[in-house]
């Protein structure tokens, strides 16, 4: 166990629509990662909040927002679902924004799109 | 873009086996990030190597990063059914996390 909670688990929903994933991150840690896991693409980097702030973007579509509540819970919301959308997410937490400190995955949450 | 290449795709071993594996990169990268992903769980960090030329050891892991600073190296000794998992790499020219570029894995079966 990571000390990095994920809800829901699982999702299914259709095409579309708009959902919201949830994440608590470790016990002090201030900044945490969205990631999209999916079968072509590999783990991609979605965007980074760091004590409430964005700190960073990567390949996030302009479709998915997020972002981090004051008491550093994050959400990563997903709207206008395409079937490419379907994917596992994952939330990572760490105490600062970069190397050496270590960065902890929740479990994620798996989004299947029909 | 930058890209990573793991090899072997995957692997099937008999437990007891010894085991190496390695990620090669088309750019310099200043940092090397070993993960082992359980089937329904996220990554979890093995080894992190900071320096060319560094040797790092976690338990039976065994991780290199290369002197040209585009590959790095896993080795497994002795394994054993848990070590069973998908292992990725991932690198980057910085410290910052967003900059990370993750292999596409490498997939391990270990046959009691």
């Amino acid at each position: 166990d990571s000390g990095v909670t994920q809800t829901p688990k699982h999702l299914i929903t259709a095409t579309g629509q708009r959902v919201t994933l949830r994440c608590s991150p470790r016990s002090g840690d201030l900044s945490v990662y969205w990631y999209q896991q999916s079968l072509d693409q590999g783990l991609q980097f979605l965007i980074q909040y760091y004590n409430g702030e964005e700190r960073a973007k990567g390949n996030i579509l302009e479709r998915f927002s997020a972002q981090q509540f004051p008491d550093l819970h994050s959400e990563l919301n997903l709207s206008s679902l395409e079937l490419g959308d379907s994917a596992l997410y994952f939330c990572a937490s760490s105490v600062w924004d970069s190397l050496p400190s270590t960065q902890y995955f929740g479990p994620g949450t798996r989004l299947t799109v029909l | 873009g930058q890209q990573l290449n793991q090899s072997p795709q995957s692997m099937f071993i008999q437990e007891g086996e010894d085991v190496s594996m390695n990620c090669t990169s088309s750019s310099i990268f200043n940092t090397w990030l070993w993960y082992k992903q359980d089937p329904g769980e996220g990554p979890v960090l093995l080894i992190a190597l900071y320096k060319a030329g560094e040797l790092t050891s976690n338990g039976r892991l065994t991780a290199q990063f290369g002197i040209t600073r585009k590959d790095s190296f896993l080795n497994i000794s002795a394994s054993i059914p848990s070590d069973v998992g998908i292992y990725f790499c991932a690198g980057h020219e910085g410290t910052s996390y967003d900059k990370v570029i993750f292999g596409p894995g490498t997939s391990l079966s270990v046959i009691p």
